[in-house]
């Protein structure tokens, strides 16, 4: 069975205060780990494919980084706007759906 | 590109109604299509897949004679809550992902938040 696990599952940071989030997955055969922002009260906002270990992908302060067990969003920099819950997913061989981690929210104080 | 809406985004209806949910490609063509759920403080849960043109599959655990799904053209699927009840009461959320996109990503709508009373 695919499995994604976020971690931490909550984090506050300072303004300009970098850190990374982390998220290992099980998955049979990916296809695809997925990288989503979510506000209260919206729907997932898609920032990032990642399709093979070792492939890297950047958007403004985000860089997402993939290996064979674990995928991290790094967030340089941080601002009060980077503050929302950050969803990891994976598409396994063979299917349409994504599994989901859990989530992480973060919080980033000016 | 790549926006996907849902009408409406807030709806109030009496226990024992039907609610119909819309979900739009508004720039793009969407064989598949995802209805989730979400809780509060809790991930998505998917309660269906639909495919334009045929029956929905179900994830376990999920009613299908309640929650009526249809994808009648490539740009839009509908979910209809039957009879609701309280505990129906939630958030919903769809999703599409481009015919052409391959393993590409699933954009998801601004959601809809249901409350029945």
């Amino acid at each position: 069975e695919d499995q994604v696990t976020q971690s931490p599952e909550a984090l506050r940071l300072q303004e300009g205060e970098s850190s990374s989030l982390n998220c290992s997955y099980t998955v049979s055969g990916l296809r695809g780990l997925f990288w989503y922002r979510q506000d209260p009260g919206k729907g997932p906002e898609f920032l990032f494919t990642l399709y093979s270990a070792g492939e890297e992908k950047e958007k403004e302060r985000l860089k997402a980084t993939l290996t064979k067990k674990e995928s991290f969003l790094h967030i340089t920099a941080p601002k009060p706007e980077d503050s929302a819950t950050y969803l990891c997913a994976v598409q396994g061989g063979g299917s349409e759906k994504l599994v989901f981690g859990k989530g992480m929210k973060l919080t980033v104080n000016p | 590109g790549a926006v996907v809406s849902q009408h409406p985004s807030w709806v109030i209806c009496k226990s024992g109604t039907s609610v119909k949910i819309e979900c739009r490609s508004l720039d793009f063509q969407a064989t598949t299509m995802f209805w989730y759920r979400q809780f509060p403080k809790q991930s998505l849960m998917l309660m269906a897949t639909s495919n334009e043109g045929s029956k929905a599959t179900y994830e376990q655990g999920v009613e299908k004679d309640k929650f009526l799904i249809n994808h009648a053209s490539l740009t839009l699927s509908t979910l209809t809550v039957t009879s609701a009840h309280p505990e129906d009461s939630s958030f919903y959320i769809c999703s599409a992902r481009d015919r052409t996109g391959g393993d590409g990503p699933q954009y998801f709508g601004p959601g809809t938040r249901l409350l029945v009373l």
